[in-house]
């Protein structure tokens, strides 16, 4: 069965630093490219970043681009989601999903997604 | 503001055929796949369509997906009152090299 479980929320004040960890079981890890997507309180869902099957290309959205890094550890079979320079805009639920592609992700669909984990942004 | 652009609401009865629509431009949904995912209340969102009108196996046939130049649309059909969801659309974006997802739409069963 293929699972997905997200890590590393908290509560974190603006400017500060967390670390997201999504550990994937049940399926080959390092065949497949993966996502981090986010859904604000009372906002809709937002694509935050993704890397491809090896790590080797990253891409990010416009709002975290310059203090977000995704990188993944596939002997781990987790990938993670650095995040630097927190403003209170960040605050949501942050979800990790699998693309059905190694590299393709304008051809590909999420397959398989976490339960989530929660940031929150405040002094 | 979303770079693909759904109506916020949507309503129907039991039985009814409702319509979600998406619109977006030739940088995304004009050159990519669209595929829509459903988040019911609590749970991590599912994948209802991708590639612009393929169920993936265990969706049921009362869902389906069109696309016509830079704008799709997701049916659902026989309305049940599981239904009761928020909807998304989603297409990479060739431009912005990275994927963008519609506002959502929040359907309600009357």
């Amino acid at each position: 069965e293929v699972q997905l479980l997200e890590s590393g929320g908290g509560l974190v004040q603006p400017g500060g630093s967390l670390r997201l960890s999504c550990t994937g079981s049940g399926f080959t890890f390092g065949n497949y490219a993966m996502t981090w997507v986010r859904q604000a309180p009372g906002k809709g869902l937002e694509w935050v970043s993704g890397a491809t099957a090896t790590g080797t290309n990253t891409y990010y959205g416009d709002s975290v681009k310059g203090r977000f890094t995704i990188s993944r550890d596939n002997s781990k079979n987790t990938v993670y989601l650095q995040m630097n320079s927190l403003r209170a805009e960040d605050t949501a639920i942050y979800f990790c999903a699998r693309e059905t592609m190694m590299y393709d992700f304008w051809s590909a669909y999420k397959d398989y997604w976490g339960q989530g984990t929660r940031v929150t942004v405040s002094s | 503001q979303s770079v693909l652009t759904q109506p916020p609401s949507a309503s129907g009865t039991p039985g009814q055929r409702v319509t979600i629509s998406c619109s977006g431009s030739s940088s995304n949904i004009g050159s990519n796949s669209v595929n829509w995912y459903q988040r019911l209340p609590g749970m991590a969102p599912q994948v209802l369509i991708y590639g612009n009108d393929q169920r993936p196996s265990g969706v049921p046939a009362r869902f389906s997906g069109s696309k016509s130049g830079t704008s799709a649309s997701l049916a659902i059909s026989g309305l049940q009152s599981e239904d009761e969801a928020d909807y998304y659309c989603a297409a990479w974006d060739d431009s912005l090299n990275g994927e963008v997802f519609g506002g959502g739409t929040q359907l309600t069963v009357l």
